[in-house]
C-alpha cells in the first residue's frame, strides 16, 4: 500500500502525559498537513509542512503541541500534558502542492486519541 | 473555525435516487474540493473544481460552483449503498491562506438498500 500512513491507529492515554504520533506521507509528496477531527465535525487545520520546513501553524496549535518533520519524510506530532479537550481523531494528509496545480490532499486513516 | 456550511446535515435516500448536497463558504477561494468519509476510513478526495469552471463532473459525480454566490452543490446520480459516508466540501485559497484546506461540517448520506 502506497497510501499515507499513521501510527498508531488508536491510543488511550490518561491525562497529562505525553502522546507522539507518526505519519508517513507518499513517498514523492513533498507537503504534508496536519488535521484535527472531533465527533460530528469536519477536519480543522493544525500545521502543514513543506519538505521540512514547517510554513503555517493554526491558532489551534497550542504551545503544548509541536510537530516535526525532520528530514521532510516523515512526520511526528507530539501533545504534552494533554488534556480531555485534546481527544479527537488526528489526521494526516500529504500533496504534491500547487505544482503543476495539483491541489488534492491524500489523507491517512487517522489515529484516535482517547484522554482519561 | 469551519468555513462554512453544508445542508442538508443529514439525508436519507433510497438506493438508485439521486441525492444532492449544498456548501457555502464565507470567503474567496481558488478551488473547491469534495471528499468522503466512511466509518472506520479516511477521508478520500471524490472531485475538485477551480474558481473559474462553473461545473464538473465525474462518473457518477457532478459538481457545480458559484462564486457569485459563494457556494456549491454535490450530485450523485443513481446512488448506491456503498455510498452511504459522510461527505464534506474544502476550500482552498492559495494567495491567502497558503495550502490549508477549510472544511464544512458535512453531510451524512445514508442510502438505504
Amino acid at each position: 500500500d502506497t497510501g499515507v500512513s499513521q501510527n498508531p491507529r488508536h491510543k488511550i492515554t490518561k491525562r497529562g502525559q505525553n502522546v507522539t504520533f507518526r505519519c508517513d506521507p507518499i513517498s514523492e509528496h513533498n507537503r504534508l498537513y496536519w488535521y484535527r477531527q472531533t465527533l460530528g465535525q469536519g477536519p480543522e487545520f493544525l500545521t502543514y509542512f513543506q519538505n521540512e520546513a514547517q510554513l503555517e501553524k493554526s491558532r489551534l496549535l497550542s504551545d503544548r503541541f509541536s510537530a516535526e518533520r525532520p528530514k521532510g519524510s516523515f512526520s511526528t506530532l507530539e501533545i504534552q500534558r494533554t488534556e480531555q479537550g485534546d481527544s479527537a481523531m488526528y489526521l494526516c494528509a500529504s500533496s504534491l502542492g500547487p505544482r503543476n496545480r495539483l491541489y488534492e490532499q491524500y489523507f491517512g486513516p487517522g489515529t484516535r486519541l482517547t484522554v482519561t | 473555525s469551519q468555513q462554512g456550511e453544508e445542508d442538508p446535515q443529514a439525508l436519507s435516500i433510497q438506493e438508485g435516487e439521486n441525492a444532492t448536497m449544498n456548501c457555502s463558504y464565507k470567503t474567496s477561494i481558488n478551488n473547491l474540493q469534495w471528499y468522503r468519509q466512511n466509518s472506520g476510513r479516511g477521508l478520500v478526495h471524490l472531485i475538485l473544481i477551480r474558481s473559474n469552471e462553473r461545473e464538473k463532473h465525474s462518473g457518477r459525480l457532478r459538481v457545480t460552483l458559484d462564486t457569485s454566490k459563494k457556494s456549491s452543490s454535490l450530485l450523485i446520480t443513481a446512488s448506491r449503498a456503498a455510498d452511504t459516508a459522510s461527505y464534506f466540501c474544502a476550500t482552498g485559497d492559495w494567495e491567502t491562506s497558503g495550502s490549508r484546506l477549510t472544511f464544512g461540517e458535512g453531510t451524512q448520506l445514508t442510502v438505504n438498500p
